[in-house]
């Protein structure tokens, strides 16, 4: 089984911070990487599929890289909404979460 | 617009079994696979398995393989996940959600994002 890992679990930020999250896969995934936002009491929301395909609707301040084993998900400029919990999740051979990282207001 | 409607929220004893119906509206429902996804209260997020509405076919995660049945019903274009012998760890929001589209499939299980979501079913196992 392929096992995710996210780093940091907590972010403390400001709103206008860039915020950078990374992910990391026990084993190489390609590109078959998705980030999600999830808030309290909601379902996720598909943000980047793909490891950098921006999902449509989604505000240009997110951004995806990486391939292989190693990811990252970037805020250019963190704003009042943008506060929540985000996952990765791998579709590489059947699905994993990773255990998310929660950005909190400083 | 496109959305996944689920059932409302069940609350179980020990040892019996839930069903849970995803209804989807604003797309064709046979062309997309569904999966669906457990979250425990104050917990990360758990794949459970995955449907084609097209053909049927399923796959499902070695957690819950023997206890969880998932079919679709594409007359009303609903989906359903039934799960049998429940514990009090089975205590979630349950999710349905939808494939992107432009995935890749192995075998009969195909991978993709998910890109529309269900609003969750909170299933509580409680004696």
């Amino acid at each position: 089984d392929i096992q995710m890992t996210q780093s940091p679990s907590t972010l403390s930020a400001s709103v206008g911070d860039r915020v950078t999250i990374t992910c990391r896969a026990s084993q190489s995934i390609s590109s078959w990487l998705a980030w999600y936002q999830q808030k309290p009491g909601k379902a996720p929301k598909l943000l980047i599929y793909k490891a950098s395909s921006l999902e449509s609707g989604v505000p240009s301040r997110f951004s995806g890289s990486g391939s292989g084993t190693e990811f990252t998900l970037t805020i250019s400029s963190l704003q009042p909404d943008d506060f929540a919990t985000y996952y990765c999740q791998q579709y590489n051979s059947y699905f994993t979460f990773g255990p998310g990282t929660k950005v909190d207001i400083k | 617009q496109v959305q996944l409607v689920q059932s409302g929220a069940e609350v179980k004893k020990p040892g019996a079994s839930v069903k849970v119906s995803c209804k989807a509206s604003g797309y064709t429902f046979t062309s997309y696979g569904i999966s669906w996804v457990r979250q425990a209260p104050g917990q990360g997020l758990e794949w459970m398995g995955w449907i084609s509405a097209y053909n049927g076919n399923t796959d499902y995660a070695q957690k819950v393989q023997g206890r969880v049945t998932m079919t679709t019903d594409t007359s009303t274009s609903t989906a359903y996940m039934e799960l049998r012998s429940l514990r009090s760890d089975d205590t979630a929001v349950y999710y349905c959600a939808r494939y992107l589209g432009g995935g890749y499939c192995s075998g009969s299980t195909c991978y993709d994002a998910f890109d529309i979501w269900g609003q969750g079913t909170m299933v509580t196992v409680s004696s």
